[in-house]
Formats: C-alpha cells, structure tokens, sequence
C-alpha cells in the first residue's frame, strides 16, 4: 500500500533563512506526481509545488524547490529565503493511480512550520 | 471569483442532527473531492465523483451520502451526526480523474456537541 510519511511534526526557521521539509513515499508505481500543499491558519489548502516522477529534473517555483530522489522515495521541500507568510502545515502528497482506472491522492501528516522574526 | 466554494464555513449542531454541506467548483473541471481532516490535521480521501459519477467511496460510514447533482456541485449530507464527526471537511476538484493538481475550497469547520 502506498504511505506518504512526513516524519518531522514541527519545524523552526528564522526569518530570511532556508529550512527543507522532509518527505518519504512508498510505493510500487513507476509513474505518479507529488505534491505540497500549504495550509496557514486560515485552514485554506495551497498547492506550491508538485513534481512527475518520470521528470529528473527538480522541480522548482520562485523560492520554493524539491529534491526529488526517486530510488529514495524521497521528496522533499526546500523554502529559501523563509518569509513570515511561509509559517503554515505543510503537507506532501502522492497520487496513486487504482485499478480502476481513477486516482487516490495520499497525504502526509503534515510538518508544521514556524518562522521566527 | 471564487475557484472552489463550500457552504457554510461554519457549522455547529447537536449528536443526531442531518446536516449538509454544499461544494461549487467554476473551473470546469471533471472531478470533485471530498476530504475530511481531524483533530490531528490528518486529511484523508472520503469520495471523488467524476462527471456527477462516484468513483471513490473510502471506508466511510454510509451516514455519509455524497450527491452531484451536476458535475459543478458535489454536496455531502450527514445524517445522525455523532461527536466524532467533528472535523473540517474539506471539497477539491481537478480537471479530470487523474487531473493531477487538486483546487481545494476553504474547508466547513463541523463542531458536533
């Protein structure tokens, strides 16, 4: 079964700094996308970023990049230049495709992240 | 403006109350979502409909009745609410099936007393 783990409850970062956020996946596919997803204290769930496991290429938006390591099961986020606005959960995703033809999306437990001024 | 819409934001209710929640998606898209997450952030998958058709039914009590009326609107009625229906429910939508970026609406925080 696929399982999207976020082993770090909480992390700290100071302002302008740079933090990455972990992620590891498990899963018997070849083809498949990740994902973060953002959510601040107004609970509204933001996509920054997301990645095709058939591209070697990390992806990356503005300050934000991934390292994709996919013979890990590693992807994890990096925020450069943390921001006061970056403080939220953040959480990985991993869609799973079923047998039926449709897809799961699977979500991590979430890494809370606070930026320190 | 507004890409995926829930109402209401806010909902708190009695054990053994019906109640619904409403979902509107203006992107067009195939594909609409329902999530739960609880107290400990968790969100987990409840159902997804694609063009107005069930596609995805987790382990979900059958309390739970999804109806998609048309493929913009995905509503979730609660029958016989119970304390450990209190979460945010969260609706999502994607361009198709395998639409692989998911809209997510504001989320309806339900408090069950």
């Amino acid at each position: 079964a696929q399982t999207v783990t976020q082993s770090q409850p909480e992390m700290s970062v100071q302002e302008a700094e740079t933090v990455t956020l972990s992620c590891t996946y498990d899963t018997s596919e070849s083809d498949y996308y990740l994902f973060w997803y953002k959510q601040p204290p107004s609970r509204q769930m933001i996509l920054v970023i997301r990645q095709e496991a058939y591209k070697q290429q990390n992806a990356t938006e503005n300050r934000f990049s991934v390292n994709f390591q996919k013979a890990a099961k590693s992807f994890s986020l990096k925020i450069s230049d943390s921001q006061l606005g970056d403080a939220a959960m953040y959480f990985c995703a991993y869609r799973r495709g079923l047998t039926s033809g449709t897809y799961k999306y699977i979500f991590g437990t979430g890494t809370r992240l606070k930026v320190l001024a | 403006d507004t890409a995926v819409s829930q109402t209401p934001k806010y909902l708190v209710t009695q054990m053994g109350n019906d109640k619904s929640i409403k979902c509107e998606q203006n992107l067009g898209h195939d594909t609409m979502y329902w999530y739960k997450q609880d107290s400990k952030k968790f969100l987990k998958i409840m159902f997804s409909y694609n063009n107005k058709e069930l596609i995805i039914n987790e382990t979900v009590p059958n309390r739970f009745s999804p109806k998609s009326p048309d493929k913009a609107h995905l509503n979730l009625h609660i029958n016989s609410l119970e304390l450990g229906d209190s979460a945010v429910y969260f609706c999502a939508s994607s361009l198709r099936s395998g639409g692989e970026t998911q809209y997510f609406g504001p989320g309806t925080r339900l408090l069950v007393l």
